[in-house]
């Protein structure tokens, strides 16, 4: 199984930097999704990590330390449209189902903030 | 227009009235799944499919049953709902896990109420 840990809450300022953070236990990990929930909306892909290290894609980006089962979520430049939940979602590498069973944290909510 | 669609988009029954929510995604995407979202439990697994007439049980499956006779339905089953099912539901597509680009698109969600 997996459990999987973010922070509920998140405020921060237009203009700044936030760094959300994701912590996992698996057993068995296939790779790790950010994923970015307006309220009353459809989950939409931010970035997938598999191998240890940075992933950049323009303001956002993501880490992955695989040895401490932790990733973080980096947004620069925080526009007033960044406030959403961000979901952390592991997957695992089951011995059934071809390693696609997809199991997401409870999400953290950011605020931006003038 | 690549897209995931679900129908309805919102449905309020009685309990024990059987209903099916319909996925459809026009991507020919290999993996299809259903989840259910609530308030501070997050983003559910139900049922996922790997191919056509391949399913396997996600981690809340009680309560739904599933089929995937072609590759790009999904439709989700509650042949008996209860309240406890009252949620918000989505269904996501991807590529099979083997290639180098599966990131789940959602459909736009089922707002359920069951009284």
């Amino acid at each position: 199984g997996q459990n999987i840990d973010q922070p509920t809450e998140m405020t921060a300022t237009e203009g700044a930097i936030v760094q959300i953070n994701c912590t996992y236990q698996t057993s068995g990990f296939n790779g790790l999704f950010w994923y970015q929930q307006h309220a009353g909306e459809a989950p939409t892909f931010l970035s997938y990590n598999v191998l240890d290290g940075l992933e950049e894609k323009g303001r956002f980006s993501s880490f992955l330390s695989r040895s401490k089962g932790y990733s973080y979520l980096l947004l620069k430049e925080l526009q007033m449209k960044d406030s959403a939940s961000y979901l952390c979602a592991v997957r695992d590498a089951g011995l059934t189902g071809g390693g696609n069973k997809l199991t997401f944290g409870t999400g953290t909510q950011l605020k931006v903030e003038l | 227009e690549a897209q995931v669609t679900q129908n309805p988009r919102y449905l309020i029954t009685v309990t024990g009235k059987k209903l099916t929510v319909t996925c459809s995604q026009n991507m020919n995407h290999e993996y299809m799944s259903w989840y259910r979202q609530d308030p501070g439990l997050g983003l559910r697994q139900i049922y996922y499919s790997m191919n056509v007439e391949v399913t396997d049980k996600g981690d809340v499956p009680e309560g739904y049953k599933v089929s995937r006779k072609e590759k790009r339905n999904f439709p989700l089953i509650l042949e008996s709902p209860s309240p406890n099912q009252t949620s918000l539901y989505f269904c996501a597509s991807s590529l099979s896990p083997s290639t180098s680009s599966y990131e789940q698109y959602f459909g736009p969600g089922t707002r359920l109420t069951v009284t």
